[in-house]
Parts: structure tokens; sequence; C-alpha cells
């Protein structure tokens, strides 16, 4: 079966410190992958997706970025925090040609 | 980044009565997806409708893709303690592997 891992589960971070936040997906080839932020008490905003190796589309220009090493590996990155980056941090993976989205366990990243 | 118009925001209800969200959107969309989260978790997904005119049943829940395929509908019947959450909608855009997400809805019960 398939199942998607995210860690750390909670970060505590300082400003201008950098950010590495690392999801994985097992039992599966070549998912769509994606990162979204949820602000507490908010809904889901879309980051970045990734449809395959090194591909990624940025939805919201940020100082954040994010990667694809491999196939069933995403990275949310950050050189410099902001404040404003605080919030919690959703994995999300659907099959590839399928539309069921299935979500990771989050993190929580706080800057202070 | 946009989001699906959700309704309501929140609710509160008696224990055993019956529930009803909705989302609405100004662009047509191709999937819609509803989604339970709880409390520090990530969103559990509970339905996904393929098609307009869609009526699908999970257990107490049944959720429908609007005929004009830019809304869709939750019902859960008969409430209980633990579908307290908040739930979500989301929709895929034609041609695109992008998800748009409603603002929630909070729903508690009272026992």
């Amino acid at each position: 079966s398939q199942t998607i891992h995210q860690w750390p589960a909670t970060l505590v971070q300082p400003v201008g410190s950098p950010l590495s936040l690392e999801c994985t997906v097992e039992g599966t080839s070549n998912p769509n992958l994606y990162w979204y932020r949820q602000a507490a008490g908010r809904g889901l905003q879309l980051l970045f997706y990734s449809v395959g190796i090194g591909q990624i589309s940025s939805e919201v220009p940020q100082n954040l970025s994010a990667s694809r090493p491999q196939d069933r590996q995403f990275i949310l990155s950050s050189k410099k925090l902001l404040l404003s980056d605080s919030g919690f941090y959703l994995c999300a993976w659907n099959p590839a040609g399928a539309v069921e989205q299935y979500f990771g366990p989050g993190t929580r990243l706080t800057v202070t | 980044g946009q989001q699906l118009n959700q309704s309501p925001q929140s609710m509160f209800i008696q224990e055993g009565e019956d529930v009803s969200m909705n989302c609405t959107s100004s662009s047509i969309f191709n999937t819609w997806l509803w989604y339970k989260q709880d409390p520090g978790e990530g969103p559990v997904l509970l339905i996904a409708l393929y098609k307009a005119g869609e009526l699908t049943s999970n257990g107490r829940l049944t959720a429908q893709f609007g005929i004009t395929r830019k809304d869709s509908f939750l019902n859960i019947s008969a409430s209980i303690p633990s579908d307290v959450g908040i739930y979500f909608c989301a929709g895929q855009p034609s041609g695109t592997y992008k998800y748009i997400f409603g603002t929630g809805t909070r729903l508690k019960v009272l026992a």
C-alpha cells in the first residue's frame, strides 16, 4: 500500500535561518507531488507542485523553493526564513493519471 | 491564491442531526474532492466525484457533483461527535494538475 511521510513533525526556527522539509511517498511510481501551507484556522494554499523529477511549478512568489531530486521525494526549502513563513506545511500526492489526492501528516513550522 | 467559496463557514449542530455544506466556484471543475481535517493532522479524503451530476455515498456521507460543474455539496446524516472537524472541498480545473481548495466548514457537534 502507499504511504506518505513528512519530517520533521514540528520545527521551531529563528528568523533568517534556512529551512528544509522533506516528503517521501512509498509504494507508487511517478506520483504528482504537492506542497501546501495552511495558516492557523485557514484553508490550504498551494505552494508548489511537481509532475516529474526536476519539474517544479511555483504558485506563489515567495522566499520558498522546492526540489524533486528523486521520483518519490519532494523537498521544500528556504535560505532565510521570515516570520510570515510560520504555518502548517502539508505534502500531498496523487497517483499519475488519477485525481484522488492524499495528504501527509504535516509539519508545524514556527518562526521566532 | 484562488479559493472556492465554501459555506457555511461554521456550524453547531445537535448529535443526530443532518448536516449540509456546499462549495461554489466561478470556474468549471473536472473533479471535486471532499476532505475532513482533524486538529494538527493532514486532511483525509472522504469522497471523490468525477462527473457532473454524480451522487456518491461513503457511509453516512453523500456528495454530489453539480450539473453546472461549478458547485458541489456534501451531506452528513445522523451526525455523531466524531464528525467534529473542518471539512474542505477541492476542485481540479480542466487541463491542470492543480487543486483549488475551499475555505473550509468548521463543524461542531453537541452531544
